[in-house]
């Protein structure tokens, strides 16, 4: 089983609609995750952290968390042609970051 | 402030040649962190270093590869006598001291090695 699980994509999504990215982990002791954008080509760049159960929102994104569950998703309102990129679902415990496969995302205007 | 620096961006290194990558970190950063992504991969965590110390080196392959980060100048992951399997993105992050349970990790651009 990977430590961290992502839904498969590629997800495609119209222009102002909602897109929605999945992912699971399997390591009960992990306190914080992480959801990075990875445009072709670029660094990883932190879009959002949460680390308490429940709905963190930041602009167009939310992040929800549910450790009993071990899942964490990311919610991208009203996506825009510059949201197409790859996001990668990441936890941590100290230090050592996790990382899943990436859901790549393609808005279409 | 300048962000984490990495170079080369690029390298291209024959097999059994010797490839050098260098990073450095934000400034007021302490830690240093190298992941690796091989295509159609997430990154995969290889090393975890504070000044002149190896934290965690869990990820990184037995043979071939070493990192170092010194008192003075920027961490270096080294990998000797490359094969094709180690083409990838090299990249490096680095972090403020540990904080509860909140550790943003900021990446650099990454250095592309390719294997020929």
């Amino acid at each position: 089983q990977k430590e961290v699980e992502q839904n498969s994509g590629p997800l495609s999504v119209p222009e102002g609609a909602i897109a929605s990215l999945n992912c699971t982990y399997s390591d009960r002791g992990s306190q914080s995750f992480f959801w990075y954008r990875q445009y072709s080509g670029k660094s990883p760049e932190l879009i959002m952290f949460i680390y308490s159960n429940g709905d963190k929102e930041d602009g167009r994104f939310t992040a929800q968390l549910n450790k009993a569950s071990q899942y964490v998703s990311l919610l991208i309102r009203d996506s825009q042609p510059s949201d197409s990129a790859t996001y990668l679902c990441a936890h941590g415990g100290d230090y050592k970051l996790s990382f899943g496969a990436g859901t790549t995302v393609t808005v279409r205007a | 402030n300048a962000g984490v620096m990495q170079n080369p961006r690029h390298l291209v290194r024959r097999r059994g040649q010797e490839a050098r990558l260098r990073c450095s970190p934000m400034k007021g950063h302490s830690h240093v962190y190298w992941y690796r992504q091989l295509p159609e991969e997430g990154l995969k965590f290889m090393v975890y270093l504070q000044k002149e110390n190896i934290i965690d080196e869990s990820g990184m392959p037995k043979e071939r590869f070493s990192a170092e980060f010194p008192k003075e100048g920027p961490s270096i992951l080294r990998i000797q006598q490359v094969v094709r399997g180690d083409s990838a993105a090299y990249f490096c992050a680095s972090s403020p001291p540990l904080q509860g349970v909140y550790n943003e990790q900021f990446f650099g651009p990454g250095t592309r090695l390719t294997v020929l």
